[in-house]
């Protein structure tokens, strides 16, 4: 049962251009949504997160816009660099914390 | 350094032979949790803590014990590994935040072959 689904495996973009990842989730409790960078033979590290009261949340060239009606947040990298090559998880929280839930993760390559 | 530190990275080890990865965060988080992640399926989660002495199950805990007896510490369990746990392995840890989620710290994973 994925209540948070990431439906594009992979995302090919080139330098410059904007990147556009999507997340929707089937959760109507989760209250939190995060994105995390993963790079190979590493960790997640956490990107940017936004809270169910807000529709936007901007940090430099990563921008996460929710749209609580459709169940569907999506990330804006503009513009896009090659260093951002990476695989990026969607993940969604209810308030209570402990039952953060993680998307399949989808693989942007930037092209150079 | 901040830093969730796991061990060993990588194992190849064999049907029914019991290990452990051990995990240890230096920011003296209350929350910690072990997921696993599988292609297609993102990332797990097997068992979390909220503090010490107190752990819950997470969404896939069969075949995995955990223990919290020290607050740094949060070892993962395999008493008698199968093929279907290879897998990796992530710890994470994070504070404890009234009204808000707090973002989860990752160790570098642990790559799991069971044979």
């Amino acid at each position: 049962d994925q209540q948070v689904k990431q439906n594009s495996p992979s995302l090919s973009v080139q330098e410059g251009r904007i990147s556009i990842l999507n997340c929707d989730y089937t959760n109507s409790m989760f209250d939190y949504f995060l994105w995390y960078k993963k790079y190979p033979a590493e960790g997640p590290t956490f990107l940017i997160s936004i809270s169910s009261i807000k529709d936007k949340n901007e940090d430099g060239r990563f921008t996460v816009f929710l749209n609580k009606s459709a169940k569907h947040l999506s990330l804006h990298i503009v513009p896009s660099q090659p260093g951002d090559s990476a695989v990026y998880f969607c993940a969604a929280s209810p308030l209570n914390n402990n039952d953060m839930r993680f998307g399949a993760g989808t693989r942007l390559t930037v092209k150079p | 350094e901040a830093q969730v530190t796991q061990n060993p990275r990588y194992l190849i080890t064999v049907t029914g032979k019991k290990l452990t990865v051990t995990c240890s965060q230096n920011m003296n988080h209350e929350y910690m949790s072990w997921y696993r992640q599988d292609p297609g399926l993102g990332l797990r989660q097997i068992y979390y803590s909220m503090n010490v002495e107190v752990t819950d199950k997470g969404d896939v805990p069969e075949g995995y014990k955990v223990s919290r007896k020290e607050k740094r510490n949060f070892p993962l369990i395999l008493e008698s590994p199968s093929p279907n746990q290879t897998s990796l392995y992530f710890c994470a840890s994070r504070p404890t935040r009234i009204l808000s989620v707090g973002e989860l710290f990752f160790g570098e994973g642990s790559r799991l072959t069971v044979l």
